[in-house]
């Protein structure tokens, strides 16, 4: 089957670094994103890796194993606004979009 | 301004009674979506759209029909809708499958 597996939640300090895996198992692998969503909101997306290796935005990179069928996603220098929910997403070899069920990011203080 | 849209924002109905929920995108984007997102399961595609007149079922495509009949409108048709339906429902838009998905504010649907 296909799926995508992430911790269901994560607890951090304000100012520190947290990472977020996902594991993955799809029929064909193009690439893996990842996408943000606040209480109420729409998700959004963050980054996309379709090469191993990682990829930076500003305080947020993100890091794809294609051999490991890993990625993670890291928060740098957390800030409480990014308490939200945050999925990883493959796009499988009949062009569908495969989500894992998200992570949840508590951030303290 | 690039947007997704989406109406209604919310809805009350009764089993059986058909619906219609619009999505339309001004991006000129390829490939559209349907989610449902539901507690503690993430989300799921409904069905996606590569094109015009091209759909497909997604992973939860039961009780659902889609149409795309223009580019920018991609409506999603609850025939005959039921309580296991009530879901927060997303539409979304890319200019392919490998690019930045665009997501609609969301449709919060509840089925009596």
């Amino acid at each position: 089957g296909q799926s995508l597996e992430q911790p269901s939640e994560v607890t951090a300090v304000e100012g520190a670094i947290v990472q977020i895996n996902c594991t993955y198992q799809t029929s064909g692998f193009y690439g893996l994103s990842w996408y943000q969503q606040h209480d109420g909101g729409a998700p959004t997306f963050l980054s996309y890796n379709a090469l191993d290796g990682l990829e930076e935005t500003g305080r947020f990179s993100s890091f794809l194993s294609r051999s490991d069928s890993y990625g993670y996603l890291l928060l740098q220098e957390l800030q409480m606004k990014d308490s939200a929910s945050y999925f990883c997403a493959v796009e499988n070899r009949d062009d569908k979009i495969i989500f894992g069920k998200g992570t949840r990011l508590h951030i303290l203080p | 301004e690039a947007q997704v849209t989406q109406n209604p924002r919310y809805l009350i109905t009764v089993t059986g009674k058909k619906l219609t929920v619009t999505c339309s995108q001004n991006m000129n984007h390829e490939y559209m979506s349907w989610y449902r997102q539901d507690p503690g399961l993430g989300l799921r595609q409904i069905y996606y759209s590569m094109n015009v007149e091209v759909t497909d079922k997604g992973d939860v495509p039961e009780g659902y029909k889609v149409s795309r009949k223009e580019k920018r409108n991609f409506p999603l048709i609850l025939e005959s809708p039921s309580p296991n339906q009530t879901s927060l429902y997303f539409c979304a838009s890319s200019l392919g499958t490998q690019e930045t998905q665009y997501f609609g504010p969301g449709t919060r649907l509840l089925v009596l």
